[in-house]
């Protein structure tokens, strides 16, 4: 079946320090991929998503992803991070086998940054 | 441009009596989702429609969850009768259209928090 994991629940941080989140999913095939972003009171943003092209993407805030597609991982980086940056953040996956733009959602990582 | 409206943002019910949410999508947004997230997990597809056809609903209850999107704009997800396990945040999302291919980013609602005591 088709799945998405994400490897860290909760992460702590304190300003400045790097960011690095995981995401794999769970077999190959052709994938559209998005990180999600939910600040808390907020509802769920598009932080950034890759389609084809270039496997490293950025988007806003300063984020950028990797798709590594022999690893099937599409991880989240910002080199430093702000205490703005406390969220909830979320990798998806659209298998275009589908055909209906479904996606497929991680668990999610809370990442908290302290000032 | 407004985003995708959703009402109520809350909702507390007892178990067995039914509720109904709705749902506005960005306007000309062909493609409208609703997803269910259960508190520590990622939203799970309950029904996709295209339009006002149902593209996928193979994850939704459907001996006791249903939902509508009679003109293809805004759209109604009911649960009748609910249970607990139902407790959860419901969301909706629109695109501008998947069967086109023109568009499958999802924008999402602020949801509507569901408890079911």
């Amino acid at each position: 079946a088709q799945s998405v994991s994400q490897h860290n629940h909760h992460v702590i941080l304190s300003e400045a320090a790097s960011l690095e989140l995981g995401c794999n999913y769970s077999y190959g095939g052709t994938v559209n991929l998005f990180w999600y972003v939910q600040y808390p009171g907020q509802h769920l943003q598009l932080l950034l998503k890759y389609f084809s092209g270039d496997p490293l993407v950025k988007g806003i805030k300063g984020f950028e992803a990797e798709f590594i597609k022999s690893k099937f991982s599409f991880n989240l980086r910002k080199p430093s991070v702000q205490w703005s940056d406390t969220a909830e953040y979320f990798c998806a996956v659209n298998w275009r086998s589908s055909n209906t733009g479904k996606l497929i959602f991680g668990q999610g990582t809370t990442l908290q940054v302290k000032p | 441009e407004a985003g995708v409206a959703q009402s109520p943002r809350y909702k507390i019910i007892e178990k067995r009596q039914s509720v109904a949410f709705w749902c506005n999508p960005i306007s000309g947004h062909a493609t409208l989702y609703w997803y269910q997230q259960i508190l520590g997990q990622g939203p799970k597809l309950l029904i996709q429609f295209q339009n006002n056809g149902v593209v996928d609903d193979s994850q939704l209850p459907k001996d006791r969850f249903s939902a509508e999107r009679l003109k293809g704009v805004d759209s109604t997800l009911k649960i009748q009768p609910a249970k607990l396990e139902d407790s959860a945040v419901y969301l909706c999302a629109s695109s501008l259209n998947v069967a086109a291919g023109t568009g499958i980013e999802q924008y999402f609602g602020p949801g509507t928090r569901l408890t079911v005591t």
